[in-house]
């Protein structure tokens, strides 16, 4: 069974910085992309970072770009999120979300919850 | 970026009628390998998104046979034959066809 678990999550002050971790498991984690989005508050579903199979290849929203980095190692079936220079319109959920080149967005993880708030 | 608009934004149907959510796109999500990169996912409350339909019509892993979408190009549809209790939640389209992938505004389907 695919399973994918985010921790990290919890309230961070402007300007702070968090780090989110998703492990997976029931599939081989170094086959796929792996993907974060995050939803905020009564909003809809944001695209906010990518990382290719083997880590080379990142690409991040805009809204994302120089403050957070996405990274994996594929040792452990780990996914990870670091996010500096938070901002109140980073707080969201944080969702960690398989590739899958057959069916993009296949499995999600729980979801961890970020919130920016001094 | 692509954007993604979903019509309508809330739906509220009363059980064992049809449903239709309208998704169109702001460019085609036809890819030179002859795929279309739009899908269909649901979030029921209190849950993560779920995968739906991928690549406009194929129903993913322990979809019920009631969901089906179609479309093509620009302008895609996702449709419930007969709405059953379980099929509250916000529905959303996604386009995968170029990063960063984007998502409609999402519509909420709710029970008479």
């Amino acid at each position: 069974e695919v399973q994918l678990v985010e921790s990290g999550g919890g309230l961070v002050r402007p300007g702070g910085s968090l780090r989110l971790s998703c492990e997976a498991s029931g599939f081989t984690f170094s086959s796929y992309a792996m993907y974060w989005v995050r939803q905020a508050p009564v909003k809809g579903l944001e695209f906010v970072a990518t990382i290719s199979s083997n880590g080379i290849s990142t690409y991040y929203a805009n809204s994302v770009k120089g403050r957070f980095t996405i990274s994996r190692d594929n040792s452990k079936n780990t996914l990870y999120l670091q996010m500096g220079s938070l901002r109140p319109e980073d707080m969201a959920v944080y969702y960690c979300v398989r590739g899958n080149a057959a069916a993009e967005f296949d499995y999600w993880g729980q979801g961890a919850q970020v919130t920016v708030s001094s | 970026d692509f954007v993604m608009t979903q019509t309508p934004l809330s739906l509220s149907v009363t059980p064992g009628q049809p449903a239709s959510i309208s998704c169109k796109s702001s460019q085609s999500l036809r890819h030179n390998d002859g795929k279309t990169y739009l899908y269909w996912y649901l979030q029921k409350p209190g849950q993560s998104p779920q995968l739906l339909i991928y690549e406009i019509s194929s129903r993913f892993s322990g979809v019920p046979e009631r969901f089906s979408g179609s479309g093509s190009g620009t302008d895609f549809t996702l449709k419930i034959s007969r709405v059953e209790a379980e099929d509250v939640g916000i529905y959303y389209c996604m386009q995968a066809i170029d990063v960063p992938y984007t998502f409609g505004q999402g519509t909420k389907l709710e029970i008479k």
